[in-house]
C-alpha cells in the first residue's frame, strides 16, 4: 500500500490479556519505529528496527512489552499480562533510511484494557 | 524537565487569521525539526521537516528554527478550518534513533 499500515485499529481487551498489535510499513522502508501515545499528550518512542535487527529498545516501559520484525517488513508489537496503564494509541512509523529521515505514521491502534 | 517543551493550548483563531506555534527544547545536540499535523483519531502527517537553524516555507507554512535560542516556530497564514487539529513538533539528533515529540497544540479555526 502507499502508507503505512496498522491492526487493529481498535482493541479492548481484559486486565492480564495479552494482546498483539501489528504494522505494515510502507514497501521498502528500512528503519519501522513504535510509538505510544497517551490521551492529550505526544508520541513516546518504545523501540526502532533497522531492517530485521531491533537496534534500540530503551522506550518499552518494561519487560511485558516485546516488539519483533522478522523479516524485516511488518513488524508486531506484543504486550503481555495487560494492565490499564497500557491503555493508549499504539502508532507505527517507517522511514525509507536511518537517521532523522521523516517518518511517516499510521494511524494507530488505540488499546483499551477493562 | 522535558526534552521538548509545548503549549497544549488549545488556541483558537478566526478564519484567515495568522497562527503561531511554539516548541522550546533543551537538548542543544538536535539538528532535525519536523512539524506534525494530527486530525482526531488519525495518525500525524508530516508537515515541515528542516535541518539546523533558519527558515523554510511551504504554501501558507512556514517553519523557523533558532539553534540559539533553543527555540522552533510554525505560522500558518490565511488559516483555514481544515487548519483545525493538534500540531506537534520532534526533533531529533544526526544520529539518534529517536524522534522526541511536544505534546501538541490543539488549533481551531472558526469559520
Amino acid at each position: 500500500g502507499a502508507g503505512v499500515s496498522q491492526s487493529p485499529r481498535y482493541k479492548v481487551a481484559k486486565r492480564g490479556q495479552d494482546v498483539a498489535l501489528r504494522c505494515d510499513p510502507i514497501s521498502g522502508h528500512v528503519s519501522l519505529f513504535w510509538y505510544q501515545q497517551a490521551l492529550g499528550q505526544g508520541p513516546e518512542f518504545l523501540t526502532y528496527f533497522q531492517n530485521e535487527a531491533q537496534l534500540d529498545k530503551s522506550g518499552l516501559p518494561s519487560d511485558r512489552f516485546f516488539a519483533e520484525r522478522p523479516e524485516g517488513s511488518v513488524s508486531t508489537l506484543k504486550i503481555q499480562r495487560t494492565q490499564q496503564e497500557d491503555s493508549a494509541v499504539y502508532l507505527c512509523a517507517s522511514s525509507l533510511v536511518p537517521f532523522s529521515q521523516p517518518q511517516h505514521f499510521g494511524d494507530g491502534t488505540r488499546l483499551s484494557i477493562l | 524537565q522535558k526534552e521538548v517543551e509545548q503549549d497544549p493550548g488549545p488556541l483558537s483563531v478566526p478564519e484567515g487569521a495568522i497562527v503561531s506555534l511554539n516548541c522550546t527544547y533543551s537538548n542543544s545536540a538536535f539538528q532535525y525539526f519536523m512539524w506534525y499535523r494530527q486530525y482526531s483519531r488519525k495518525g500525524p502527517e508530516l508537515l515541515m521537516y528542516t535541518y539546523s537553524s533558519g527558515n523554510k516555507e511551504d504554501g501558507r507554512f512556514t517553519a523557523q528554527v533558532d539553534k540559539s535560542s533553543k527555540y522552533i516556530s510554525l505560522f500558518i497564514r490565511d488559516s483555514q478550518p481544515s487548519d483545525s487539529a493538534t500540531y506537534l513538533c520532534a526533533m531529533s539528533t544526526n544520529t539518534g534513533n529517536q524522534f522526541y515529540f511536544g505534546t501538541g497544540t490543539s488549533l481551531t479555526v472558526i469559520p
